[in-house]
């Protein structure tokens, strides 16, 4: 069984200029999210879709950060403009089914790591 | 809200020796918890989670949890340390609501000499 594709894995980009991530999660999941993993932290979420909707974006910076997910498959994460605190892992991740009860096995693709100068 | 702390950023074991990973969690309900591992320019992989049952988890490559309520405590051990485990470990917690939204502790990295 394939993975969790992302796209590109690593991007280095000058500050204020634009920059997109793509995500094809597992098939057959319906609950895709997006972490932002900066060094020496843990992962923290963005946002989190079911299926095409979108269940909670409460910490996605929405001044500068945008997702989208068009048919419930693949995922594009964007930032425009980016700033120097970007600078970081962004982990998309997939689970089969959100159950409502919080024990999802959730599926890590290999991340993007962004730079920003 | 939910948190997680993770004791100590860096931990170094022996080949062979017992390795201990620790993690205590805040929840206002009873959580389900996750450990995860990563592998330098890898994403995650699950390495073993609690949601209901026995309290006492087993996960892949010999590790396992027990997930302790009245200590809040959720730790991770593997009897024998093998050179392969160097990675960088994170627990997790779920609050059970919701949609699975986890809040991760900031990890700890295992260093392991031979």
């Amino acid at each position: 069984e394939a993975g969790v594709a992302q796209s590109p894995r690593y991007k280095i980009i000058e500050k204020r200029q634009s920059v997109a991530f793509w995500c094809n999660p597992i098939s057959g999941h319906a609950t895709l999210y997006w972490y932002q993993q900066i060094l020496g932290q843990g992962p923290k979420l963005l946002i989190q879709f079911q299926n095409n909707g979108v269940v909670d974006d409460s910490q996605l910076p929405k001044d500068r950060f945008s997702a989208e997910r068009l048919k419930g498959v693949d995922s594009t994460l964007k930032i425009q403009p980016a700033k120097l605190e970007d600078s970081a892992v962004y982990l998309c991740a997939s689970s089969l089914v959100s159950s409502g009860n919080g024990a999802d096995t959730q599926y890590f693709g290999p991340g993007t790591r962004l730079t920003v100068l | 809200a939910q948190s997680v702390t993770q004791l100590g950023s860096h931990v170094s074991v022996s080949e062979g020796a017992l390795v201990l990973l620790r993690c205590n969690y805040s929840s206002s309900v009873p959580p389900y918890l996750f450990w995860y591992v990563q592998y330098p320019n890898q994403g995650l992989q699950l390495l073993l989670k609690y949601t209901t049952g026995a309290t006492l988890v087993k996960g892949i490559n010999g590790f396992e949890a027990e997930f302790k309520k009245s200590e809040t405590s959720f730790h991770l051990t593997k009897p024998s340390a093998h050179m392969s485990d160097a990675a960088e470990y994170f627990c997790a917690v779920s609050d059970g609501s919701g949609y699975s939204t986890l809040t991760f502790g900031k990890g700890t990295m295992l260093l392991v000499s031979p």
